[in-house]
């Protein structure tokens, strides 16, 4: 089986641009949660989805938001990019949402806001 | 709100010895999962050790084993006979069934391996 994929691997836009990043699930997976992870704040939670419904959102402002596809892959969109936005985006995908699935991560979106 | 600390930053171990990676974590809930996370240098996350809080037993996976404490909320990860593919970031991370999928992970610990 595939892992889990995310694209573009590697990008650099400018303050104010906006970004859209993709996650391919591991076929079959139904549920994608997205992480932001940067030196100062470690790796946080942004969003999961589990069959086209947001489950859960962490602490991030409204500039990022999320979407799935009825095919379970997902994007993530940050507007208005700021400079702190640079960090490396991770998407990790699960059969189903809860207890007893492990999480499978992708190899990450490196944004880099200039 | 639930929170996970690693204390240690950067640890190193000889390899073929055996090192332990601290996790301390505090939680409201009674029901949860707690993991240990690998992230060498290519940044792919994998997961190491997973304890379910329910369990009594501590969980091992061939060389790594963990000491679960729960009274204590401490988690420590212990990797015997250490490999120079062993280096990389170790992250613990916590979960529950009120959040789904959410895992808050602690600080990290960045683990080097001498030969």
């Amino acid at each position: 089986k595939a892992g889990v994929t995310q694209t573009p691997r590697y990008l650099i836009k400018t303050r104010g641009q906006q970004v859209t990043l993709s996650c391919s699930p591991i076929s079959g997976h139904r549920s994608v949660s997205w992480y932001q992870q940067t030196p100062g704040q470690g790796l946080q939670f942004l969003f999961e989805y589990f069959s086209e419904t947001q489950r859960n959102k962490g602490n991030f402002p409204g500039r990022f938001s999320g979407r799935q596809f009825s095919n379970s892959r997902s994007e993530m969109n940050v507007s208005t990019l700021e400079l702190g936005d640079s960090a490396l985006y991770l998407c990790a995908s699960s059969l189903v949402a809860g207890r007893d699935y492990e999480q499978y991560f992708g190899p990450g979106t490196r944004l880099t806001v200039t | 709100a639930q929170t996970v600390t690693q204390s240690q930053p950067e640890m190193s171990v000889q390899e073929a010895e055996t090192v332990t990676l601290s996790c301390t974590y505090d939680t409201s809930e009674s029901d949860y999962y707690l993991f240990w996370y690998k992230q060498p240098p290519s940044r792919q996350m994998i997961l190491v050790i997973r304890q379910e809080a329910y369990k009594q037993q501590n969980a091992t996976e061939n060389r790594f084993s963990v000491n679960f404490q729960k009274a204590a909320k401490s988690f420590s990860l212990k990797i015997s006979d250490s490999q120079l593919g062993d280096a990389a970031m170790y992250f613990c991370a916590y979960s529950n069934n009120n959040a789904g999928n959410m895992l808050t992970f602690g600080g990290g610990t960045r683990l080097m391996v001498k030969p």
